[in-house]
């Protein structure tokens, strides 16, 4: 069966500090992209950060950054400088395999900013 | 212009009707889905079609029936509404078999009573 396992169900972190989420994935896929989603409470479900898996270089977009591991199938997400509004559930999502446009999610990881 | 609307945001039925969620994208994308997220937020993904052609038909019972009469609009209609089918229905649209990921709506808060 296809899997994406984030194993932090909850996180908490204090504003300005730093904080990593992470996801293990299986896809037999050789080519594929990887993705973090942000579901805030408005229920919006927002594209956070994209991986290309051909790429060695970890993505980064302003203050969300990847740690990509191929080899491992590990790709955690890192959110410096946090904000009150990355209060959110974050979805990690790879392709299921035989079909790259499938995306499975993960469980999600809801994180907590705080003063 | 919102890129994938659907409606309604908010829909409270009795259990055994029948209704109808709508899904357009103004975004050019070729493929749509419809993804399921249960109360305790798990998404997973029930149908998807191509250019109007069903490609993804996930073990869903087959009161839910989606139809796309072009590219741009994917609906899905429940019959004979049940009380677990009480969750939020996400649509979403890619590109290019997801390279760039999926656009989604704001999704539809259903809620069977």
């Amino acid at each position: 069966a296809q899997t994406v396992t984030q194993s932090q169900p909850e996180m908490s972190v204090q504003e300005a500090e730093t904080v990593t989420l992470s996801c293990t994935y299986d896809t037999s896929e050789n080519n594929y992209y990887l993705f973090w989603y942000k579901q805030p409470p408005s229920r919006q479900m927002i594209l956070v950060i994209r991986q290309e898996a051909y790429k060695q270089q970890n993505a980064t977009e302003n203050r969300f950054s990847v740690n990509f591991q191929k080899a491992a199938k590990s790709f955690s997400l890192k959110i410096s400088d946090s904000q009150l509004g990355d209060t959110a559930m974050y979805f990690c999502a790879s392709p299921a395999a035989g079909t790259a446009s499938k995306l499975t999610f993960g469980t999600g990881t809801r994180l907590q900013v705080t003063l | 212009d919102t890129a994938v609307s659907q409606t309604p945001k908010y829909l409270v039925t009795q259990m055994g009707n029948d209704k109808s969620i709508k899904c357009e994208q103004n975004l050019g994308h070729d493929t749509m889905y419809w993804y399921k997220q249960d109360s305790k937020k798990f998404l997973k993904i029930m149908f998807s079609y191509n250019n109007k052609e069903l490609i993804i038909n996930e073990t869903v019972p087959n009161r839910f029936s989606p139809k796309s009469p072009d590219k741009a609009h994917l609906n899905l209609h429940i019959n004979s509404l049940e009380l677990g089918d009480s969750a939020v229905y996400f649509c979403a649209s890619s590109q290019q078999q997801g390279a760039y990921g999926y656009t989604f709506g704001s999704g539809t808060r259903l809620t069977v009573v």
